[in-house]
């Protein structure tokens, strides 16, 4: 089981707008950073995000992040096909002194 | 441009061991934290241990301490992971990760399989 809790699974058309949950507690989320990654079937995952709602170089606007006390959000605006992916997000927990991710939610473009 | 390329996966039997290494091109290993990162088949990521950049200080997952350790060699551009007692639930994916300051895992390898089984 996950320390970070994200839904297994959300789906959107194509140009819609969707947004992907995180929930963690005050010693991870509350305390750091967060960061998202996204992996496409078969791939290694990739930096998305960092920094709660920062865009590493190559990163489309269209994704975009933020953080909220315990919570944070990857929201992604006009959905592609090739946006069909998982999606983890993480953070360093003060607490246990290990990075922690979460479960990852399976985004499917309908 | 920044490249992990790890070997040494296969299948190896429980209670055995292996060593896993990585590769590092495209940027000045000495500079970076590392890290490795599985992923069960069908799983998510599962965080395993960092190395500091001289190898002075290093970290593991409880699910892997006393079992796995990792060390670098700079001068070889190196990071490796030495995996001991290995069990059916190390069956992974695993990736070599380069960690930066702000932007945590920011380069990943394309993973080596390891297959624990009888």
């Amino acid at each position: 089981q996950s320390v970070l809790t994200q839904p297994p699974s959300a789906s959107g058309t194509p140009g819609q707008r969707v947004t992907l949950s995180c929930s963690g507690r005050s010693s991870d989320i509350g305390s750091n950073p967060v960061k998202w990654y996204q992996q496409l079937p078969g791939a290694a995952p990739k930096l998305l995000i960092y920094s709660n709602n920062q865009r590493p170089s190559g990163v489309p606007d269209r994704f975009s992040g933020s953080k909220s006390g315990t919570s944070a959000s990857l929201a992604i605006s006009g959905l592609q096909s090739e946006d069909e992916a998982d999606y983890y997000c993480a953070v360093w927990d003060d607490s246990l002194n290990v990075w922690v991710f979460g479960g990852g939610t399976k985004l499917t473009v309908l | 441009q920044v490249q992990l390329e790890e070997s040494g996966g296969g299948l190896v039997k429980p209670g055995g061991s292996l060593r896993l290494s990585c590769v590092a091109s495209g940027f000045m290993l000495s500079g970076y934290y590392m890290s490795w990162i599985r992923q069960a088949p069908g799983k998510g990521l599962e965080w395993l241990s960092y190395i500091s950049e001289t190898g002075t200080y290093t970290n593991y997952a409880d699910a892997v301490k006393g079992r796995f350790t990792i060390s670098r060699d700079n001068a070889k551009n190196s990071v490796d992971l030495q995996m001991n007692s290995l069990r059916a639930e190390d069956t992974a994916v695993y990736y070599c990760v380069r960690v930066s300051v702000s932007t945590a895992f920011d380069y990943w390898g394309q993973g080596t399989l390891v297959t624990v089984s009888s």
